[in-house]
């Protein structure tokens, strides 16, 4: 079992929908954790950042961390053609700073 | 601004030929990372480096040595390499364990 798991889709939404990308982690200690975009052909960059349980809001997207459960999610609000492409959970781990991704997610937002 | 600059962006190599990828930022971060990405693998971590002088094995470190020549450099080896070793390969940085890591261009590198 891979230490992060997201749903590797496709994940399909119309324009201005609420786009879901969901992300679970095997680690009960890690302490800090990432939502990557990536374009085709192009480096991941970052979205979010995240390190409390909570919700943490930046313009269109929404960040939230369950830890008891294990679980970080990416919501992305009033979606655009722009944002298609693949999502990646990163999550860092206690020891030495091993910082582990997931599958990623390609999300296609059709106008 | 230069952050992560990796060279070569492309790259093919013959069954059983070595090579080493190289990595340098100019953030003056402490950690360094090498990925691999596949095809619907996202990215997995070879080796990685928490501060200069010190090296850890990542997910799938078979078939690659590292080192960390400084705290500007981070290289990547492949001794021999396989037609399995096809793959984008990432060099990131970040400033500390808890700090966003920043990307290079990454390499294309093709083994036939």
């Amino acid at each position: 079992q891979k230490e992060v798991e997201q749903n590797s889709g496709p994940l399909s939404v119309p324009e201005g929908a609420i786009a879901s990308l969901n992300c679970t982690y095997s680690d009960r200690g890690s302490q800090s954790f990432f939502w990557y975009r990536q374009y085709s052909g192009k480096s991941p960059e970052l979205i979010m950042s995240i390190y409390s349980n909570g919700d943490k809001e930046d313009g269109r997207f929404t960040a939230q961390l369950n830890k008891a459960s294990q679980y970080v999610s990416l919501l992305i609000r009033d979606s655009q053609p722009s944002d298609s492409a693949t999502y990646l959970c990163a999550v860092m781990y206690n020891q030495g700073g091993k910082l582990i991704f997931g599958q990623g997610t390609e999300l296609s937002v059709k106008p | 601004n230069a952050g992560v600059t990796q060279t070569p962006k492309f790259q093919v190599l013959k069954t059983g030929q070595s090579m080493t990828l190289q990595c340098a930022q100019d953030m003056n971060h402490n950690s360094m990372y090498w990925y691999r990405q596949d095809p619907g693998m996202g990215l997995r971590l070879i080796y990685y480096s928490a501060s200069e002088g010190t090296t850890d094995k990542g997910e799938v470190p078979n078939g690659y040595n590292v080192s960390r020549l400084n705290k500007r450099e981070f290289s990547l080896r492949l001794e021999s390499a396989a037609p399995s070793q096809t793959s984008v390969y990432f060099c990131a940085s970040s400033a500390s364990g808890q700090a966003e890591a920043f990307f290079g261009q990454g390499t294309r590198l093709t083994v036939v």
